[in-house]
């Protein structure tokens, strides 16, 4: 089946540095998957951070980038500069879409506690 | 902005308990799902749904049924409720790769 790794548990990072969240996929459905990170703030259910539905394309929003590897099949989570409100859980998720009679669902890696440090 | 709305949004109940879970979203979606989340397990699919009287089963569907009501209406149902359903439960609604997330029900079974 479909699955997701990413960096496990906690992650602690001092606010202005730079962060990665490392994630690596598999997909036996589908050669080229539809990428995702969601964020789940306090209290708030998951919102899409981030989507690259096209391999060797990169995503961008609210100053964080992926790139979908196809090569490494890899699609880390990057920042250059966190702040405090980036504190949340992030989740890396494959989808392999409708159009493969898969629907939209999603198959999520365990997630990431960022904690960012005054 | 798309709304997926989740009822109750925490619920505690006994062993053998019977208790529904609510969604209703207001996008005109196709799809439904449920998921829990569990700590080291990220978010798992229970039951999905493309459309009222349609039921699909996900990954961790032991324990669960679900039904589709209407085009709005998603239920999560636990008969037989154990203490290993004890989790965060989320509904998602979507179409075209965009999923949107209800805020999420968290379950406790004592």
């Amino acid at each position: 089946g479909d699955s997701v790794t990413q960096t496990e548990g906690q992650v602690t990072v001092s606010e202005s540095k730079s962060l990665i969240i490392n994630c690596t996929y598999s997909a036996t459905s589908i050669a080229y998957p539809n990428l995702f990170w969601y964020v789940r703030y306090p209290g708030e259910g998951l919102q899409l951070l981030l989507k690259v539905i096209t391999a060797g394309q990169k995503g961008s929003s609210r100053g964080f980038e992926a790139t979908y590897n196809k090569e490494t099949t890899s699609f880390h989570l990057q920042k250059a500069s966190v702040q405090e409100s980036d504190s949340a859980v992030y989740y890396c998720a494959l989808s392999v879409g409708v159009n493969t009679g898969g629907a939209d669902r999603l198959t999520f890696g365990k997630g990431t506690q960022l904690i960012i440090q005054p | 902005e798309a709304a997926v709305t989740q009822s109750p949004r925490n619920k505690v109940t006994v062993t053998g308990g019977n208790v529904t879970l609510s969604c209703r979203q207001t996008n005109s979606h196709n799809y439904m799902y449920w998921y829990r989340q569990d700590t080291g397990h990220g978010l798992r699919l229970i039951h999905y749904s493309y459309g009222a009287g349609n039921l699909q089963i996900g990954d961790v569907p032991d324990g669960y049924k679900a039904t589709r009501t209407t085009q709005e209406d998603f239920f999560l149902l636990l008969e037989l409720a154990s203490p290993s359903q004890t989790s965060l439960y989320f509904c998602a609604s979507s179409w075209n790769t965009e999923v949107f997330f209800g805020k999420g029900t968290r379950l406790t079974v004592v």
